[in-house]
């Protein structure tokens, strides 16, 4: 079935330097890819997402490649601050008309900024 | 818009006893979901409902009942919670030809 793999957290980043979030997914067809991002104590909000391959999402500074021949969507920014502290989900959408359109989660990947 | 919104926002229960949560949104959104939410694991889809009336298993859909009686609300009941049921559930929704989903804040439960 369709899944989704982050790379393991808890990474600590000191403000401004440069973030990776990897993230691979396994599906059939052509799911759409997202980033979530949940700040401390709220829910997920989304942060950027692609709908096909060599779309490139883009949101507040972070951006995100969907890359279908690696089958990844890595998650960047160029230098980080420390608002950016949150977890960081990436999801894949196997949207199927009148099926409800479900999400896939990774483990989420929990980010801290140190300034 | 108050998008979508969850109560209660936290809940501690005893072995065996019940509740409701309650998860409402005002943006006439078909579809809605409950997620659980557990340390290394994401969130994981319990429940779905793509319209008034309808609902449908997720991926840990065990211990649960939902209803969708009214399009704007979606309920999640636990009718005899266990202790493997404390987690943060979250509600989600999204429109008929839309993918992104929108979460409300959570309801941390809490089962001794």
């Amino acid at each position: 079935g369709n899944s989704v793999t982050q790379m393991e957290g808890p990474v600590t980043l000191s403000e401004e330097a440069f973030l990776t979030i990897n993230c691979t997914y396994t599906a059939t067809g052509y799911p759409s890819l997202f980033w979530y991002v949940q700040y401390p104590g709220e829910g997920l909000q989304l942060l950027l997402k692609a709908t096909k391959a060599d779309d490139k999402g883009s949101n507040k500074g972070f951006e995100a490649t969907y890359r279908k021949e690696t089958t990844s969507f890595h998650l960047e920014k160029g230098s980080v601050q420390v608002s950016d502290s949150a977890v960081y989900f990436c999801a894949l959408s196997d949207l199927i008309y009148n099926q409800g359109g479900k999400l896939i989660f990774g483990q989420g990947t929990e980010l801290s900024v140190k300034p | 818009n108050a998008g979508v919104t969850q109560t209660p926002k936290f809940r501690v229960l005893k072995t065996g006893q019940s509740m409701t949560l309650l998860c409402a949104q005002d943006m006439n959104h078909e579809y809605m979901y409950w997620y659980r939410q557990d340390p290394g694991m994401g969130l994981r889809l319990i429940h779905y409902s793509v319209g008034e009336g309808t609902t449908a298993k997720g991926e840990v859909p065990d211990g649960y009942n939902v209803s969708r009686l009214k399009k704007q609300n979606f309920l999640l009941g636990l009718e005899s919670a266990a202790p493997s049921q404390t987690s943060v559930y979250f509600c989600a929704s999204t429109s008929l030809t839309a993918d992104t989903q929108y979460f409300g804040p959570g309801t941390r439960l809490t089962v001794l």
